[in-house]
């Protein structure tokens, strides 16, 4: 039990386009979803609290137009990095909650930008 | 939010116990213990959590004292897929509270 679906798993985009990444909770309802970024080498780094039907709460730093995060459903939150430039290239975690353990995380997405 | 401290590396043999521990001095009441796994290009995996004393399952122990200020996962004869990078969070999960991490540990396991 207790499983995130992350889509896609990698994706490389032309700068100056909008990526979506989905995160999906299979087999829980996850009212609480974290978006994170991982440089090479680097621990992970918080960017928003994805909270189903409100806003989300970004980070001291995190830019939210162009980190848009979206919590529509129980099971369903996505982040779309819009205007996407080379320095956005890294890999995006995404984690739920709803379950004894706390955190689910999902496979992470590798965005390059070129 | 309670910080943690672990070591940056550690390098063990196969078929070694590998004890990895962590450092939380400010943990609250409601804070539970969580180790992560992670490997290169995946999220990171739940290995074990704990709140006081010994937890075991089937990959993990997890050693927590009295005072919980610190606590220890212990790796029983470790393989080459064991080398991984490991996180100690602390926090209130089950309370959707945010837990931020820390730099983890880098375990290297030599054949």
């Amino acid at each position: 039990g207790a499983v995130v679906s992350q889509h896609p798993s990698r994706v490389i985009c032309k700068s100056g386009t909008s990526v979506k990444i989905e995160c999906r909770s299979l087999d829980f309802q996850a009212t609480t979803m974290f978006w994170y970024r991982q440089f090479p080498k680097q621990s992970l780094m918080l960017m928003a609290t994805s909270n189903e039907g409100s806003k989300a709460t970004y980070e001291q730093g995190v830019e939210k137009d162009k980190f848009l995060i979206n919590h529509a459903s129980l099971t369903l939150s996505t982040l779309t990095v819009t205007s996407a430039h080379p320095e956005d290239s890294s890999f995006y975690i995404c984690s739920a909650i709803g379950t004894e353990r706390g955190y689910t995380f999902g496979s992470g997405t590798r965005l390059t930008v070129v | 939010l309670a910080k943690t401290t672990q070591p940056i590396s550690m390098d063990s043999y196969e078929g070694q116990e590998v004890n990895i521990t962590c450092s939380h001095n400010n943990i609250a009441t409601n804070d539970y213990i969580t180790w992560y796994q992670q490997f290169p290009s995946q999220g990171p995996r739940f290995i074990i959590q704990g709140y006081k004393t010994k937890v075991t399952n089937e990959v993990a122990s997890l050693f927590i004292p009295a005072d919980r200020k610190s606590s220890t996962l212990s790796l029983p004869r470790v393989s080459l897929s064991d080398t991984a990078v490991y996180y100690c969070l602390v926090g209130d999960m089950r309370g959707y509270q945010k837990v931020t991490f820390g730099i983890g540990t880098k375990l290297q396991v030599i054949p």
